[in-house]
Order: structure tokens, then C-alpha cells, then sequence
């Protein structure tokens, strides 16, 4: 098991453009989760998903913002016209079963908008 | 408003010394996760707490539930610099939510 990967790592864009981060859960986990955290904070609720179903959505996700994860396994966030106020790490996580089960994270997508 | 208020937010002390992080809400967890945060990492778990009351030890770190459900704390024994890192509190509703952290700097 190679826990939650996400990809890119880093990203450096330019404002204005689009950019999309793609999460793989932990094998089997139904939950997926996603986040941003900015320096000195804690992580910040984006978005879930039970299998391809999207659950909740946080008043942070914007119109800009969308996410999918369209099979039930790996999901997307994709930004679109991107701001200098995006910039933040961008943090993917999952679980299993029942909410209060443990969510792993991943090692988080950091994204500067220049 | 802040739905888990984690204190302290800043520490930083010498070597061999103990702390307890606090983390606080109104709200009942159906259980509550602390976590290790590196720069630029991601939260890595640490411990979940389910049950009321509950105590779980990791080595030197100790992590209590409250009876209630609505509060945590962690405490570090005799700190040692590989301690130095952000911890993070987060309380399990239909999704985590997560305190601000306690940064935490253990000096030689």
C-alpha cells in the first residue's frame, strides 16, 4: 500500500491560468477528501466525496474551483484563472467506512500563483 | 469562528522539558486524530481517539480524550528535538475539521 499520492508536488502558474491536481486514495477507501492550508494555519475543509458521489462542498470553493473523482478512485481539483490568493498547498486525504474512521493524508500539491 | 480551538499556538522550550497541547470545542467528536506536520509535508497521523475518556500512549507522547468527546490534549514527555514540528488537532464530524496548530520548537 503506498498511501495517498498526489501530483503535482509543486506548481508554479502563472495568475490567470488553469491548473489541476490529481489525488489517488489509498486503495479501497471509499472517502476522499480535499483541503488547502496556508502558512501557519491548519488545513481547511474543500471538498468530499463518498465513492464518485460529492458530498459537501465548503463556501472556500468557489465557482473557480471544481473537483471530480469520476470512478470512485482517484479525483481531481482543477482551479481555474488562477489568483495570487490560490496559493497554498493543496492537501488530498481518504478513509474508510464511516466518517470518524481515520483519514490518511497525502504529502499535499503546493501551488504559487505568480 | 474556529470549531476546534487548539492552544498553544507558538511554543518553543528546551530539551528534556514537558508540554500539553490543548485542544477545545463545543461540538462532540465521534472521535478526534492528532497529527504531525513537517514543512511542506503533509499531516501525518499520529494517534485517533474514539471513546470518551480514552488514553493512548506513543513512547513519549500521551493523548487523552475528554469524557464528553469535545476536547483533547497531548503531552510530551522529557521533549526532545526531533519533537520540533506542527501538531495538529482535528475532530471527525461528517469530515475532519482542524484546529490551527501548535507549532512547536524544542531546543537543544
Amino acid at each position: 500500500d503506498t498511501g495517498v499520492s498526489q501530483d503535482p508536488r509543486h506548481k508554479i502558474t502563472k495568475r490567470g491560468q488553469n491548473v489541476t491536481f490529481r489525488c489517488d486514495p489509498i486503495s479501497e477507501h471509499n472517502r476522499l477528501y480535499w483541503y488547502r492550508q496556508t502558512l501557519g494555519q491548519g488545513p481547511e475543509f474543500l471538498t468530499y466525496f463518498q465513492n464518485e458521489a460529492q458530498l459537501e462542498k465548503s463556501r472556500l470553493l468557489s465557482n473557480r474551483f471544481s473537483a471530480e473523482r469520476p470512478k470512485g478512485s482517484f479525483s481531481t481539483l482543477e482551479i481555474q484563472r488562477t489568483e495570487q490568493g490560490d496559493s497554498a498547498m493543496y492537501l488530498c486525504a481518504s478513509s474508510f467506512g464511516t466518517p470518524g474512521n481515520t483519514i490518511y493524508f497525502g504529502e499535499g500539491s503546493w501551488l504559487t500563483v505568480v | 469562528t474556529q470549531l476546534l480551538e487548539q492552544s498553544p499556538q507558538f511554543l518553543s522550550i528546551q530539551e528534556g522539558e514537558n508540554l500539553t497541547v490543548y485542544c477545545n470545542s463545543s461540538s462532540v467528536f465521534s472521535s478526534l486524530q492528532w497529527y504531525r506536520q513537517e514543512p511542506g509535508e503533509g499531516p501525518v497521523l499520529l494517534v485517533t481517539v474514539v471513546t470518551g475518556g480514552e488514553v493512548k500512549k506513543l513512547k513519549r507522547l500521551t493523548f487523552q480524550f475528554g469524557d464528553a468527546r469535545k476536547d483533547s490534549s497531548l503531552h510530551i514527555t522529557a521533549a526532545q528535538p526531533g519533537d520540533t514540528g506542527l501538531y495538529l488537532c482535528a475532530g471527525a464530524l461528517e469530515k475532519l475539521v482542524f484546529g490551527k496548530g501548535t507549532k512547536l520548537t524544542v531546543n537543544p
